[in-house]
This record gives C-alpha cells, structure tokens and sequence, in this order.
C-alpha cells in the first residue's frame, strides 16, 4: 500500500519567508510525528498528533515552528520567518497507534538562503 | 540524550554477516531495543525490535545478551543496498512517545 508522503521533496527559500510543509500518513494512521535531520545527525523529535491534537510540542524549537492536522490526516508543518539554521530535512512518520512501530516518509529537504 | 553507543562506521564484505554492535548499558525493565537503518536521501526504515529474547525477521535477526546491556543486529548475507546509516535505539514500547535517535553505525558493504 501507500506509504507517508511528504511535498515538496525540495523547497529553497530566502530568510525571513514563510514556509509550509505537508506530511500525507498512511491511511487510517492516527499519530503523525514530526522530525527534523541536520546533515551527519540522527532525527530529531519536533512533534507529535494523536488524532487532531497535539500530544507532545515539546521538540519545537521556539514559537516560529506550529503545526496542525485539522481532520486528523494530513498535517502541514509552519516555519514563519525562516532563519538559515532552519535548513535541514524534515521528516514525517505515522504509526497505527502511538504505542505502534512508526513508518517515516521520505522527508522534505528545506534550504533557506 | 540517546541513551545508546554506537560504533561510528563499519565496513562488511558483500554476501558476508554483517553483526552491527549496540552497547545500552542503562537500559529499562520495560524498555526494548529497536533498530531502523536509513539508506542515502530517504527516511528511516523499521527493521526490527525485541525485549530480551532474540528476535529474527526477513531483514535481519536480533541479538540481546542476557543482561540486556548489549545487542547486535545480524544481516545473514548482505548486499550492496544494505549501505545505510543504522540507529539502535531504546524505547518503552505500548506507550506513545517519540523516538530520541543518536548519530547511529555508518555501514558501508562493499563490493
């Protein structure tokens, strides 16, 4: 079947612009988490839905960063006011249950100029 | 902090064992060892995972020793597309929480 779809795979944009990032999760999936990958680094946790809400923003690195799954399938990723430090890969997964094995997506590579 | 140690690269001979350490020495009663591996500009891929008792699927076999302090990952006979990044990893499995990933075993099969 389909797995985690994320678009664009690639996205370049200046400081200071505004950007949004879109994680599709495998169908019926009802957590979706967010992750971020610097280059030569593992994952790093952002954030996390149970269903339409927010369980867990605690990897959010400061109030630029805010993410929605309005109907509790896809989720849209908001970086406003991008930085340079913000370039890196951005990866979502989806598990049937939270307390499931998590399947990512293939990221979406983010470069601010 | 990733609560696991990793060597930071390996080398393994095509069609050979490749046996990827795992040292998790402050590792929880209810806490399980995971592995995913993440090949070149994709994201990472599940591969296994196991309490304490060693576990085989059709991608590899897992190895915990008996004090659960260590594991090794086993791919019988591996291949030019086993050329990934593998993370071990340590999680309290049925409970919602994210995964914390360390800098992971650079494994380079060679032809």
């Amino acid at each position: 079947g389909a797995g985690v779809s994320q678009t664009p795979s690639n996205k370049v944009t200046e400081k200071g612009k505004y950007v949004e990032l879109r994680c599709d999760p495998i169908s019926g999936h009802t957590a979706l988490y967010w992750y971020r990958q610097s280059l030569g680094q593992g994952p790093e946790f952002l954030i996390y839905f149970q269903g339409t809400g927010a369980a867990d923003d605690s990897g959010l690195p400061n109030d630029r960063f805010f993410a929605v799954r309005p109907e509790g399938s896809v989720s849209t990723l908001k970086i406003q006011r991008t930085e340079r430090g913000d370039s890196a890969v951005y990866l979502c997964a989806s598990s049937p249950d939270a307390r499931d094995t998590q399947y990512f997506g293939p990221g979406t590579r983010l470069t601010v100029l | 902090d990733a609560k696991t140690t990793q060597p930071t690269s390996m080398d393994c001979a095509e069609g050979r064992a490749a046996n990827l350490p795992c040292n998790h020495s402050t590792i929880s009663g209810n806490e399980y060892v995971y592995w995913y591996r993440q090949i070149h500009s994709q994201g990472p891929q599940y591969i296994i995972h196991g309490l304490k008792n060693n576990e085989t699927n059709e991608m590899a076999s897992l190895i915990i020793t008996e004090d659960r302090k260590s594991s090794t990952l086993i791919l019988p006979h591996a291949t030019l597309r086993d050329t990934a990044v593998y993370y071990c990893i340590v999680r309290v499995a049925n409970r919602d929480d994210k995964i914390i990933f360390g800098k992971g075993t650079r494994l380079h099969i060679l032809p």
